[in-house]
């Protein structure tokens, strides 16, 4: 009954490959985001969906590519891996549509290192 | 640009009471969020304040001033599950729509 599943939770890969981490979301909520966590703990947004379109996409390398295939999942794919992408990868879904203020509710990371 | 502030790290010993402090300059302010996080786990949501004034749930309160643009955690009794990383966040609604600001946390220690 997880309420936001991430896969996997840890993922290890070397500099340049292509990587995807895959988010689930069991709440019926109607957006879905993805945050990067980075060394130092600061949790900032990457992406967000509403109802499968892409409604926030803030300075974030061509590399990184969210795809909703609806409004349950939103997954994260990552080309050309670098050094810089380590971090935790964060899922998370809210209730309504971004114009009001819902609470987001996150899946459990994704810890990304790039060797 | 958005700076939200919080001390880096605290100490405090079980049974205490220890007071988070957070202070925001954003462009908008639609609401303030607190949120707590374990080593290796998700943030989970513990309080919202939009109005001004003091929310209490529990051992734990949040008090907001959106005049001086400050808000606390207030956390009674402490127990050592406590200790975690304790997020403010701020919710600008924007011209579009609206996106969570994170301060970088305070890491709470509690000692027996």
């Amino acid at each position: 009954d997880t309420a936001v599943s991430q896969t996997p939770k840890y993922l290890v890969t070397q500099m340049g490959n292509d990587k995807s981490i895959k988010c689930e979301q069991n709440l019926g909520h109607d957006t879905m985001y993805w945050y990067k966590q980075d060394s130092k703990k600061f949790l900032k947004i990457m992406f967000s969906y509403n109802n499968k379109e892409l409604i926030i996409n803030e300075t974030v390398p061509n590399r990184f590519s969210p795809k909703s295939p609806d409004k349950a999942h939103l997954n994260l794919h990552i080309n050309s891996l670098e050094l810089g992408d380590s971090a935790v990868y964060f899922c998370a879904s809210s209730q309504g549509s971004g114009t009001r203020t819902d609470t987001q509710y996150f899946g459990p990371g994704t810890r990304l290192t790039v060797l | 640009g958005q700076n939200i502030d919080q001390p880096t790290e605290m100490t405090a010993t079980e049974g205490a009471i220890v007071q988070i402090n957070c202070t925001y300059q954003t462009s908008g302010f639609n609401g303030l969020f607190w949120y707590q996080q374990h080593a290796g786990e998700a943030p989970t949501f513990l309080s919202y304040n939009v109005l001004d004034g003091l929310e209490e749930k529990g051992r734990f309160s949040s008090f907001l001033s959106r005049s001086k643009g400050y808000s606390y955690l207030l956390l009674k009794e402490l127990q050592m599950k406590d200790s975690a990383s304790y997020l403010c966040a701020v919710f600008d609604r924007g011209s579009t729509l609206g996106r969570l600001y994170f301060g970088r946390g305070t890491q709470l220690t509690v000692w027996p």
